[in-house]
């Protein structure tokens, strides 16, 4: 069956280490993988994007992985902030008019 | 960047009423509209896709006649949901893309909260 899967429990960090949140996926062939921030009742803003041909992507204090032999991703916030407090959702986009599945998401708490 | 708004942003019924959301694009045209259920705790599911000008395709298990979905112009799309049930609340979400080349991205609005009592 295809599934999407993420941290499920919460994640708490110390503020200023890196959060590394992981995105697993099976019977799925993405054409990209995103990365979204959603705050409590609000919608996801987009953060990245990684095509199925890139490695690596980074954006300031983010860092985006993407192993489609492992099918994994892997979101990393450096130097973590309590503001960086949110769930993050990871979406596979299967290339299919803009169709996005999403993982269940991981709440990530950073303490000061 | 993109905006995307809804309203309206939280909306309590009786059952058996209809409730009608709306999704605007704000400064971009969107030819393609989204729109998303997310219950407490769980992940964004897909109810459908709209196109301009052209009927919706829902997902599998979406009924079409409660989900009416209307995407009128470039900028507008609508939700409504029939003879709403308290099984109906949810924080419903829509999305909006342009077919502009190289943009794969997807702007979210900010959700319209429905409570059916």
């Amino acid at each position: 069956s295809q599934k999407i899967e993420q941290n499920s429990e919460a994640l708490n960090i110390q503020e200023g280490k890196t959060a590394t949140l992981t995105c697993n996926y099976t019977n799925y062939s993405p054409a990209y993988l995103q990365w979204y921030r959603q705050d409590p009742g609000r919608g996801p803003v987009f953060l990245l994007l990684i095509r199925e041909n890139e490695k690596e992507k980074r954006k300031e204090r983010l860092k985006v992985t993407f192993d489609t032999t492992l099918k994994q991703s892997l979101f990393h916030i450096t130097a973590s902030q309590p503001a960086d407090s949110a769930t993050y959702l990871c979406a596979l986009d299967l290339n299919q008019g803009g169709k996005l599945i999403f993982g269940q998401g991981t709440e990530l708490s950073v303490k000061p | 960047g993109a905006v995307v708004s809804q309203h309206p942003s939280r909306v309590i019924c009786k059952s058996g009423t209809s409730v009608k959301i709306e999704c605007r694009s704000l400064d971009f045209q969107a030819t393609t509209m989204f729109w998303y259920r997310q219950f407490p705790k769980q992940s964004l599911m897909l109810m459908a896709t709209s196109n301009e000008g052209s009927k919706a395709t829902y997902e599998q298990g979406v009924e079409k006649d409660k989900f009416l979905i209307n995407h009128a112009s470039l900028t507008l799309s609508t939700l409504t949901v029939t003879s709403a049930h308290p099984e109906d609340s949810s924080f419903y979400i829509c999305s909006a893309r342009t077919d502009r080349v190289g943009t794969d991205t997807q702007y979210f609005g900010p959700g319209t909260r429905l409570t059916v009592l």
